[in-house]
């Protein structure tokens, strides 16, 4: 099975201020026929469902603000957020979707300093 | 829009049986995988089962291989998810997710079930 584990569990920035999470696989996520790496973000606001910010490592979803981006390869990965709005607390959580079973990180707690 | 609306939760003694239901809407639901994935409360995130459109392929994680069953029904656009000798570890909010292969794009809002005596 593919680990994730996210650093940190917990992160406080103040607003305006970037805010980067990290996540690391087990094994490579990056596949050698297409070249993609088949690594999710997700964001999950309380009482939410988890909401899909980024696919394929790097690419943002239909909506969500250009101040959120991704990168990374192989195992090594991050998100970003150039500057933090309110409306960003949330936990997020990395994933992988390379192989079965599917697999998420622990999840980053995203506060408010 | 999209939407998957998920029923079929509630309280069951352990050892008992559930069977979660998963309506879409708003796409054909036909052309993708779906997957059930869970969340214990205050809990992080565990895929419990995803399925092939025409369900020729089915994965599951291995805490459930035996008890659980995951299905679909295209004609009803519904997804469902038989789960028997439930265990209390297995209580959690179960959400119903669209997917393109592995990855989950649109997910439901979640129905709990809680395992206890």
């Amino acid at each position: 099975d593919i680990v994730m584990t996210q650093s940190p569990d917990s992160l406080a920035v103040s607003l305006g201020e970037r805010a980067t999470i990290n996540c690391k696989s087990s094994q490579s996520v990056l596949s050698s026929s297409n070249n993609k790496n088949y690594l999710a973000w997700y964001q999950q606001k309380p009482g939410q469902p988890p909401k899909l910010l980024i696919s394929w490592a790097s690419t943002r979803e239909s909506g969500v603000p250009d101040r959120f981006s991704g990168s990374g390869s192989g195992t090594d990965f991050t998100l970003s957020i150039s500057s933090l709005q309110a409306e960003d607390v949330a936990v997020y959580f990395c994933h992988q979707y390379y192989s079965a079973p599917i697999t998420f990180g622990q999840g980053t707690r995203l506060e408010i300093k | 829009e999209v939407q998957l609306v998920e029923s079929g939760g509630g309280l069951v003694q352990p050892g008992g049986s559930l069977r979660l239901s998963c309506a879409a809407s708003g796409f054909t639901f036909s052309n993708y995988w779906m997957t059930w994935v869970r969340q214990a409360p205050g809990k992080g995130l565990e895929w419990v089962a995803n399925m092939k459109q025409d369900g020729s392929e089915k994965y599951y994680v291995d805490s459930v291989k035996g008890r659980f069953t995951i299905s679909r029904d295209n004609a009803k656009n519904s997804l469902y998810l038989q789960m028997n000798s439930l265990r209390a570890e297995d209580t959690a909010v179960y959400y119903c997710a669209r997917g393109g292969g592995f990855l989950s794009d649109q997910w439901g809002q979640g129905t709990l079930v809680t395992v206890s005596s």
